[in-house]
Protein backbone atom coordinates (compact mmCIF):
# COMPACT_ATOMS: atom_id res chain seq x y z
CA UNK A 1 0.00 0.00 0.00
CA UNK A 2 1.35 3.83 -0.68
CA UNK A 3 2.03 5.84 2.46
CA UNK A 4 4.03 7.34 4.66
CA UNK A 5 5.74 5.81 7.36
CA UNK A 6 7.24 7.15 10.55
CA UNK A 7 9.17 5.55 12.83
CA UNK A 8 9.81 4.69 16.00
CA UNK A 9 6.47 5.18 16.85
CA UNK A 10 7.69 6.08 20.11
CA UNK A 11 11.45 7.52 21.43
CA UNK A 12 13.20 8.93 24.42
CA UNK A 13 16.03 10.98 24.54
CA UNK A 14 18.31 11.74 27.35
CA UNK A 15 19.53 14.85 28.25
CA UNK A 16 22.15 15.99 25.86
CA UNK A 17 21.41 13.42 23.48
CA UNK A 18 20.41 13.87 19.52
CA UNK A 19 18.13 11.73 18.06
CA UNK A 20 16.15 11.45 14.62
CA UNK A 21 13.12 10.38 13.70
CA UNK A 22 12.76 8.49 10.52
CA UNK A 23 9.84 9.27 7.51
CA UNK A 24 9.45 7.50 4.61
CA UNK A 25 7.10 7.41 1.45
CA UNK A 26 6.13 5.66 -1.90
CA UNK A 27 3.76 8.33 -2.79
CA UNK A 28 6.25 9.44 -5.35
CA UNK A 29 5.45 13.08 -3.87
CA UNK A 30 7.84 16.43 -4.28
CA UNK A 31 6.98 17.79 -1.06
CA UNK A 32 7.28 16.32 2.52
CA UNK A 33 6.89 18.62 6.39
CA UNK A 34 7.72 17.98 9.43
CA UNK A 35 5.05 19.30 12.03
CA UNK A 36 4.72 19.22 15.99
CA UNK A 37 1.87 18.89 18.17
CA UNK A 38 1.69 19.48 21.96
CA UNK A 39 -0.99 18.02 24.12
CA UNK A 40 -4.28 20.20 23.24
CA UNK A 41 -2.63 22.39 20.47
CA UNK A 42 -2.77 22.41 16.65
CA UNK A 43 0.08 21.27 14.20
CA UNK A 44 3.16 23.99 14.32
CA UNK A 45 5.48 23.83 11.32
CA UNK A 46 9.50 22.92 11.77
CA UNK A 47 10.91 22.15 8.00
CA UNK A 48 9.19 21.42 5.15
CA UNK A 49 11.07 20.25 1.61
CA UNK A 50 9.37 21.12 -2.03
CA UNK A 51 12.07 19.03 -4.11
CA UNK A 52 15.15 16.78 -3.41
CA UNK A 53 17.83 18.38 -1.88
CA UNK A 54 16.28 21.61 -1.02
CA UNK A 55 14.65 22.46 2.57
CA UNK A 56 13.40 25.60 4.26
CA UNK A 57 12.89 26.64 7.64
CA UNK A 58 9.43 26.60 8.98
CA UNK A 59 7.72 28.74 12.24
CA UNK A 60 9.59 26.70 14.99
CA UNK A 61 12.94 24.92 13.53
CA UNK A 62 15.37 26.00 16.28
CA UNK A 63 16.53 22.90 17.77
CA UNK A 64 15.93 21.16 14.27
CA UNK A 65 17.72 20.12 11.68
CA UNK A 66 16.62 17.99 8.40
CA UNK A 67 17.87 16.03 5.18
CA UNK A 68 16.03 15.45 2.22
CA UNK A 69 19.11 13.37 -0.27
CA UNK A 70 16.44 11.36 -1.92
CA UNK A 71 12.76 11.92 -2.68
CA UNK A 72 11.35 9.22 -0.27
CA UNK A 73 13.17 10.37 2.85
CA UNK A 74 12.74 13.29 4.62
CA UNK A 75 14.69 12.68 8.10
CA UNK A 76 14.32 15.08 11.43
CA UNK A 77 16.99 15.45 13.94
CA UNK A 78 15.93 16.83 17.42
CA UNK A 79 19.43 18.18 18.71
CA UNK A 80 20.37 19.00 22.27
CA UNK A 81 19.60 22.60 21.36
CA UNK A 82 16.24 21.00 21.64
CA UNK A 83 15.59 22.20 25.13
CA UNK A 84 11.36 21.14 25.01
CA UNK A 85 11.61 17.93 22.73
CA UNK A 86 8.78 16.62 24.38
CA UNK A 87 5.86 16.35 21.39
CA UNK A 88 3.87 14.32 19.49
CA UNK A 89 5.93 14.55 15.43
CA UNK A 90 4.05 14.34 12.56
CA UNK A 91 5.88 13.98 8.74
CA UNK A 92 3.44 14.47 5.98
CA UNK A 93 3.89 14.64 1.95
CA UNK A 94 1.98 16.21 -0.85
CA UNK A 95 2.22 16.38 -4.62
CA UNK A 96 3.55 19.69 -4.36
CA UNK A 97 3.61 20.61 -7.89
CA UNK A 98 -0.40 21.79 -7.22
CA UNK A 99 -1.04 24.29 -4.56
CA UNK A 100 -4.11 22.91 -3.71
CA UNK A 101 -3.26 18.93 -3.38
CA UNK A 102 -3.95 17.82 -0.17
CA UNK A 103 -1.03 16.82 2.25
CA UNK A 104 -1.35 13.34 3.99
CA UNK A 105 0.48 12.38 7.06
CA UNK A 106 2.21 9.54 8.62
CA UNK A 107 1.26 8.28 12.15
CA UNK A 108 3.87 10.11 13.82
CA UNK A 109 6.46 9.53 16.48
CA UNK A 110 6.11 10.12 20.33
CA UNK A 111 9.23 11.61 21.72
CA UNK A 112 9.85 11.67 25.67
CA UNK A 113 12.81 12.96 27.73
CA UNK A 114 14.11 10.61 29.95
CA UNK B 1 -4.80 34.42 6.61
CA UNK B 2 -8.51 32.79 6.50
CA UNK B 3 -9.72 32.23 9.97
CA UNK B 4 -11.61 29.44 10.59
CA UNK B 5 -14.21 28.79 13.44
CA UNK B 6 -15.76 25.18 14.98
CA UNK B 7 -18.17 24.63 17.51
CA UNK B 8 -15.63 22.46 20.02
CA UNK B 9 -17.67 19.41 20.69
CA UNK B 10 -21.39 17.62 18.51
CA UNK B 11 -22.95 14.55 19.50
CA UNK B 12 -24.23 12.15 16.94
CA UNK B 13 -26.31 9.08 16.67
CA UNK B 14 -24.48 5.70 15.31
CA UNK B 15 -26.05 5.51 12.13
CA UNK B 16 -27.15 8.93 11.39
CA UNK B 17 -25.77 11.91 9.20
CA UNK B 18 -23.40 13.73 11.20
CA UNK B 19 -22.77 17.46 9.87
CA UNK B 20 -20.13 19.66 11.22
CA UNK B 21 -20.09 23.17 10.32
CA UNK B 22 -16.91 25.44 9.62
CA UNK B 23 -17.01 29.35 8.89
CA UNK B 24 -14.39 31.33 7.31
CA UNK B 25 -16.05 34.18 6.52
CA UNK B 26 -12.79 36.26 5.68
CA UNK B 27 -11.81 33.42 2.92
CA UNK B 28 -10.12 34.40 -0.35
CA UNK B 29 -11.16 33.73 -3.98
CA UNK B 30 -8.54 31.51 -4.63
CA UNK B 31 -8.62 29.50 -1.37
CA UNK B 32 -9.18 25.71 -0.90
CA UNK B 33 -11.34 24.52 2.37
CA UNK B 34 -9.89 21.31 3.88
CA UNK B 35 -11.23 19.18 6.00
CA UNK B 36 -9.36 16.04 8.45
CA UNK B 37 -9.66 14.14 11.28
CA UNK B 38 -7.49 12.94 13.74
CA UNK B 39 -8.17 10.39 16.24
CA UNK B 40 -6.29 10.16 19.13
CA UNK B 41 -2.09 9.03 18.94
CA UNK B 42 -2.28 9.00 15.16
CA UNK B 43 -1.84 11.71 12.22
CA UNK B 44 -4.17 13.90 10.43
CA UNK B 45 -6.19 11.13 8.23
CA UNK B 46 -7.26 13.78 5.13
CA UNK B 47 -11.21 13.71 3.82
CA UNK B 48 -11.97 16.11 1.48
CA UNK B 49 -11.32 19.70 0.34
CA UNK B 50 -13.00 22.31 -2.39
CA UNK B 51 -12.74 25.20 -3.60
CA UNK B 52 -16.23 26.52 -4.49
CA UNK B 53 -18.70 23.71 -5.81
CA UNK B 54 -19.86 20.70 -3.64
CA UNK B 55 -17.57 17.82 -3.38
CA UNK B 56 -18.48 13.86 -2.88
CA UNK B 57 -15.83 11.11 -2.01
CA UNK B 58 -16.02 7.85 -0.40
CA UNK B 59 -15.51 9.08 3.16
CA UNK B 60 -17.60 12.43 3.12
CA UNK B 61 -19.54 15.48 1.11
CA UNK B 62 -18.61 18.77 1.18
CA UNK B 63 -21.17 21.37 1.22
CA UNK B 64 -19.67 24.89 0.22
CA UNK B 65 -22.31 27.87 0.18
CA UNK B 66 -22.76 30.10 -2.60
CA UNK B 67 -20.31 33.03 -0.98
CA UNK B 68 -17.88 30.89 0.33
CA UNK B 69 -17.91 32.01 3.75
CA UNK B 70 -18.74 28.65 5.61
CA UNK B 71 -19.31 25.17 4.44
CA UNK B 72 -20.75 21.60 6.02
CA UNK B 73 -18.95 18.28 6.28
CA UNK B 74 -21.34 15.40 6.29
CA UNK B 75 -20.57 12.07 7.32
CA UNK B 76 -23.99 10.13 5.61
CA UNK B 77 -23.81 7.00 7.87
CA UNK B 78 -21.50 7.73 10.96
CA UNK B 79 -20.18 5.03 12.78
CA UNK B 80 -18.37 4.43 15.76
CA UNK B 81 -14.97 4.72 14.37
CA UNK B 82 -15.82 8.36 12.86
CA UNK B 83 -15.20 9.83 16.78
CA UNK B 84 -12.38 11.78 16.37
CA UNK B 85 -11.45 15.80 16.51
CA UNK B 86 -12.43 17.22 12.35
CA UNK B 87 -10.62 20.47 11.80
CA UNK B 88 -11.77 22.53 8.89
CA UNK B 89 -8.93 24.17 7.45
CA UNK B 90 -7.96 27.02 5.26
CA UNK B 91 -4.79 26.82 3.55
CA UNK B 92 -2.18 29.50 3.72
CA UNK B 93 -1.14 31.59 0.97
CA UNK B 94 2.20 31.53 1.25
CA UNK B 95 5.25 29.12 -0.21
CA UNK B 96 5.66 26.85 2.72
CA UNK B 97 2.03 24.92 1.92
CA UNK B 98 1.92 24.67 5.68
CA UNK B 99 -1.75 23.84 7.29
CA UNK B 100 -2.90 25.47 10.06
CA UNK B 101 -4.89 23.44 12.60
CA UNK B 102 -7.27 24.90 14.59
CA UNK B 103 -8.82 23.62 17.71
CA UNK B 104 -11.26 21.23 15.79
CA UNK B 105 -14.58 19.56 16.78
CA UNK B 106 -15.00 16.95 18.53
CA UNK B 107 -17.11 14.25 17.03
CA UNK B 108 -18.51 11.89 19.35
CA UNK B 109 -20.63 9.09 17.58
CA UNK B 110 -23.18 7.20 20.39
CA UNK B 111 -24.36 3.70 19.81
Amino acid sequence: DGGITQSPKYLFRKEGQNVTLSCEQNLNHDAMYWYRQDPGQGLRLIYYSQIVNDFQKGDIAEGYSVSREKKESFPLTVTSAQKNPTAFYLCASSIGDREHQPQHFGDGTRLSIL
Amino acid sequence: DAKTTQPPSMDCAEGRAANLPCNHSTISGNEYVYWYRQIHSQGPQYIIHGLKNNETNEMASLIITEDRKSSTLILPHATLRDTAVYYCIVRVRDNTGKLIFGQGTTLQVKP
